[in-house]
């Protein structure tokens, strides 16, 4: 069974500072990723995501980006945060040939 | 575009009083209806994937079920431990990649 890691479990940053969020999957190759934002009281908005390495799909026009430099690793950032950039982070994987995905733990973002 | 509506916002229950959330969806070409847990601060835990109209999948005092346009995700004599927030998913292609669309989710809490 496939593993997400994500780091790190809280982040406070002000704002107008830069962001990276790391993901990355044990047990499975060539999975596709995605990277969601939940903001209180509401679902899961996804963001990003990525079927191979340098292959990045936008889902919402904004002030992040995404990056797969590595089959197993999945990065968020941003060059300037914003205090709408506020809120938690889940890192998604799903193997190839099945349609159900497996969720990090989650980064809590505040920005300041 | 693919659209989940969760029912109710929050529900409280005694412990060992029955209950069902539904979940209502609109997609096109259905890859799946997903029902996940969350518990506060964590990532969701995948729960059940239904396929098809009719299919139905048990686990300890869940049980869901999928019609053409709803899923119930049936909560029999719940326990404290069952308080969490459940999520609904459809899942659908976009070109090469499987995605997910959530709804808000139903807020559990079983006293006792």
């Amino acid at each position: 069974s496939q593993t997400i890691h994500q780091w790190p479990a809280t982040l406070v940053q002000p704002v107008g500072s830069p962001l990276s969020l790391e993901c990355t999957v044990e047990g499975t190759s060539n999975p596709n990723l995605y990277w969601y934002r939940q903001a209180a009281g509401r679902g899961l908005q996804l963001l990003f995501y990525s079927v191979g390495i340098g292959q990045i799909s936008s889902e919402v026009p904004q002030n992040l980006s995404a990056s797969r430099p590595q089959d197993r690793q999945f990065i968020l950032s941003s060059k300037k945060l914003l205090l709408s950039d506020s809120g938690f982070y889940l890192c998604a994987g799903l193997r190839a040939g099945f349609y159900e995905q497996y969720f990090g733990p989650g980064t809590r973002l505040t920005v300041t | 575009e693919d659209q989940v509506t969760q029912s109710p916002e929050a529900l409280r229950l005694q412990e060992g009083e029955s209950s069902s959330l539904n979940c209502s969806y609109t997609v096109s070409g259905l890859r799946g209806l997903f029902w996940y847990r969350q518990d506060p601060g964590k990532g969701p835990e995948f729960l059940f994937t239904l396929y098809s109209a009719g299919e139905e999948k048990e686990k300890e005092r869940l049980k869901a079920t999928l019609t053409k346009k709803e899923s119930f995700l049936h909560i029999t004599a719940p326990k404290p431990e069952d308080s969490a927030t459940y999520l609904c998913a459809v899942g659908a292609m976009t070109g090469t990649a499987s995605k997910l669309t959530f709804g808000t989710g139903t807020r559990l809490q079983v006293t006792l």
